[in-house]
């Protein structure tokens, strides 16, 4: 059965660096979207991407954040410069449509923010 | 304001026992929801799903009911066993948008 891949597992960095989350989505899927879970929070909306360009962004996204499309199978999340509080599970999902279908998520990157 | 909220932040059940699990959500508007189950360092998995025109789905030992007039989204769980054990979480999608809105979730405990 398909299913939503992320790389690494895991990524340790110092605050104000550059991180870049990669995410390989079910291969028939048109619609991206990456969330966040600070460690014992919920699941929260980051932004969702179609067609090439982002769809919707929550207050959370702003100018550090960046999602990208490189090639035909990868979406990538990129932190510019990394604060503490960006510290959390990050999960890439894909969907087929639109808000009224299913999102399957991968197993998510744990950035840890030093 | 839209939000999606947990009763019972600890669900402890007998092993065989049938589990319930209760959401509320604020959003009269939504019209999808969606019942994940997370198990400790993996993403949230798919379980079941429901639109706002049903008011009943069965999955494979699992049900959701919807009852929209007082808002409340229950995930049943029929003969728990052990590999049941993780948090559940709810989600409702906000109309004419793509995100998920989540709720705290609720932590499954299933008792040998």
């Amino acid at each position: 059965e398909p299913e939503v891949t992320q790389t690494p597992s895991h990524q340790v960095t110092q605050m104000g660096q550059e991180v870049i989350l990669r995410c390989v989505p079910i291969s028939n899927h048109l619609y991206f979207y990456w969330y966040r879970q600070i460690l014992g929070q919920k699941v929260e909306f980051l932004v969702s991407f179609y067609n090439n360009e982002i769809s919707e962004k929550s207050e959370i996204f702003d100018d550090q954040f960046s999602v990208e499309r490189p090639d035909g199978s990868n979406f990538t999340l990129k932190i510019r410069s990394t604060k503490l509080e960006d510290s959390a599970m990050y999960f890439c999902a894909s969907g087929r449509g639109t808000s009224t279908d299913t999102q399957y998520f991968g197993p998510g990157t744990r950035l840890t923010v030093l | 304001g839209e939000s999606v909220g947990l009763h019972l932040p600890t669900l402890s059940v007998q092993e065989g026992d049938n589990s319930i699990i209760n959401c509320a959500y604020s959003n009269s508007a939504s019209d999808y929801f969606i019942w994940y189950k997370q198990e400790s360092g993996k993403g949230p998995q798919f379980i079941i799903d429901i639109r706002s025109n049903m008011d009943k789905r069965q999955g494979q030992r699992v049900t959701v009911l919807l009852n929209k007039t007082v808002k409340h989204l229950s995930l049943q769980i029929a003969a728990t066993q052990p590999g049941d054990s993780a948090v559940y979480f709810c989600a409702e999608t906000d109309p004419g948008t793509y995100k998920y809105i989540f709720g705290t979730g609720t932590r499954l405990k299933v008792l040998a």
